[in-house]
């Protein structure tokens, strides 16, 4: 069993360049989530979905944006990358609310 | 980069010794917490979880106790292992939340033989 699965590991981007970073679960969790994590700091909640077709956008949104084809799939894409987003951003899963979210390892993401 | 925790407070303990972890959380609303252990270049792993009509909880080695007058939550781990040796974040979820996480900074646990 997968869990939630994140690509890729590691990115360097120039700025202003743009990326998509993926995240697949196979757990059929409809609430997906995605954070980013600077150094010394707590997982901050940049969008989230509650099913397919549903987006919302949590804390920190600007600069970036989601989509929720499937169940399984929730992309995050980054346009005109800055400095700021120098992150590891951090994709998770629940099957609904009030239940422990499932996390992935990350991708560790720099831009110069 | 800088690794997860660089700058977090540190709690160091003997092997085998207990460990208790604090956190004061900000929602006064807030009705689900969870305690998460993440090792460097992991993501967040789930302990242990605790609901506002509860004041404590165990697990296997774990124990979360919930002070809802004062906002505290702690983290005891029994004799604690090497494979401890990690940073644990609280986090709660305000009520209506659709399940969004609020995290805390977070405390790096050193376990020393």
């Amino acid at each position: 069993n997968a869990g939630v699965t994140q690509t890729p590991k590691f990115r360097i981007l120039k700025i202003g360049q743009s990326m998509t970073l993926q995240c697949t679960q196979d757990m059929n969790h409809n609430y997906m989530y995605w954070y980013r994590q600077d150094p010394g700091m707590g997982l901050k909640l940049i969008y989230y979905s509650v099913g397919a077709g549903i987006t919302d956008k949590g804390e920190v949104p600007n600069g970036y944006n989601v989509s929720r084809s499937t169940t399984e799939d929730f992309p995050l894409r980054l346009e005109l990358a800055a400095p700021s987003q120098t992150s590891v951003y951090f994709c998770a899963s629940s099957s609904r609310v009030n239940q422990p979210q499932h996390f992935g390892d990350g991708t560790r993401l720099s831009i110069l | 980069g800088e690794s997860v925790g660089l700058h977090l407070p540190t709690l160091s303990v003997q092997e085998g010794d207990n460990s208790i972890i604090n956190c004061a959380y900000s929602n006064s609303a807030s009705d689900y917490f969870i305690w998460y252990k993440q090792e460097s270049g992991k993501g967040p792993q789930f302990i242990i979880d605790i609901r506002s009509n509860m004041d404590k909880r165990q697990g296997q080695r774990v124990t979360v106790l919930l002070n809802k007058t004062v906002k505290h939550l702690s983290l005891q781990i029994a004799a604690t292992q090497p494979g401890d040796s990690a940073v644990y974040f609280c986090a709660e979820i305000p009520s209506g939340g659709y399940n969004k996480l609020i995290f805390g900074a977070g405390t790096r646990l050193a376990v020393h033989p």
